[in-house]
């Protein structure tokens, strides 16, 4: 049981290029995330898939774009990278159900825009 | 939407002393409430939660924390430090009405002293 799984760990881009950052989780959650972690700012939320074949915005969505691919898989595209988009990356995902509020987090993706 | 407040982005204290992380979100509304930890280059672990029900909760590590609804509070302790708790520690609080949106402070780094 890995948990939540994502790639790539570390990753340097030139202004302009684009990416995709990949999610799993093997705990049949429902709900997964994508967060950008910013020093001294907490962790803000990109977007959310509520469950499968759904997804919405959160806090900071600009320049961003996800797809839930099915259950397990959660993507975070960057189209056109910005230094702005220099950041730590981390999914979650959560269990749907009563009881069930916590998130669960990855590793992170370290990226860094030039 | 919520805000959270973590009062001292930096705490320092002596291996053996009590750590007092403090936790202020702004809901009149209580949501639910939780910390966790994040060691060095890893993604967040859950160190406890407040759903419901007895308002002081204990976590793993020997932490624990209390709910004080007239103070909006949820501050972080443990009677004892040890070397192995420097990290950095997050709030976070979800709104009770929509789960999938969570609200972290900025964070407080422990430094743990021999």
């Amino acid at each position: 049981n890995a948990g939540v799984t994502q790639t790539p760990k570390f990753q340097v881009l030139k202004t302009g290029q684009s990416m995709t950052l990949q999610c799993a989780q093997d705990m049949n959650h429902n709900s997964m995330y994508w967060y950008r972690q910013d020093p001294g700012m907490g962790l803000r939320l990109i977007y959310y898939s509520a469950s499968e074949g759904t997804t919405d915005k959160g806090e900071v969505p600009n320049g961003y774009n996800v797809s839930r691919l099915n259950k397990r898989e959660f993507s975070l595209r960057l189209e056109s990278a910005a230094p702005s988009q220099t950041s730590v990356y981390f999914c979650a995902s959560r269990e749907q159900g009563v009881g069930s509020y916590e998130q669960y987090f990855g590793p992170g993706t370290r990226l860094t825009v030039t | 939407a919520q805000s959270v407040t973590q009062l001292g982005s930096h705490v320092s204290v002596s291996e053996g002393a009590l750590v007092l992380l403090r936790c202020n979100y702004s809901s009149s509304v209580p949501p639910y409430l939780f910390w966790y930890v994040q060691y060095p280059n890893q993604g967040l672990q859950l160190l406890l939660k407040y759903t419901t029900g007895a308002t002081l909760v204990k976590g793993i590590n020997g932490f624990e924390a209390e709910f004080k609804k007239s103070e909006t509070s949820f501050h972080l302790t443990k009677p004892s430090a040890h070397m192995s708790d420097a990290a950095e520690y997050f709030c976070a609080v979800s709104d009770r009405n929509n789960f999938n949106k969570f609200y972290f402070g900025s964070g407080t780094k422990l430094n743990v002293k021999p």
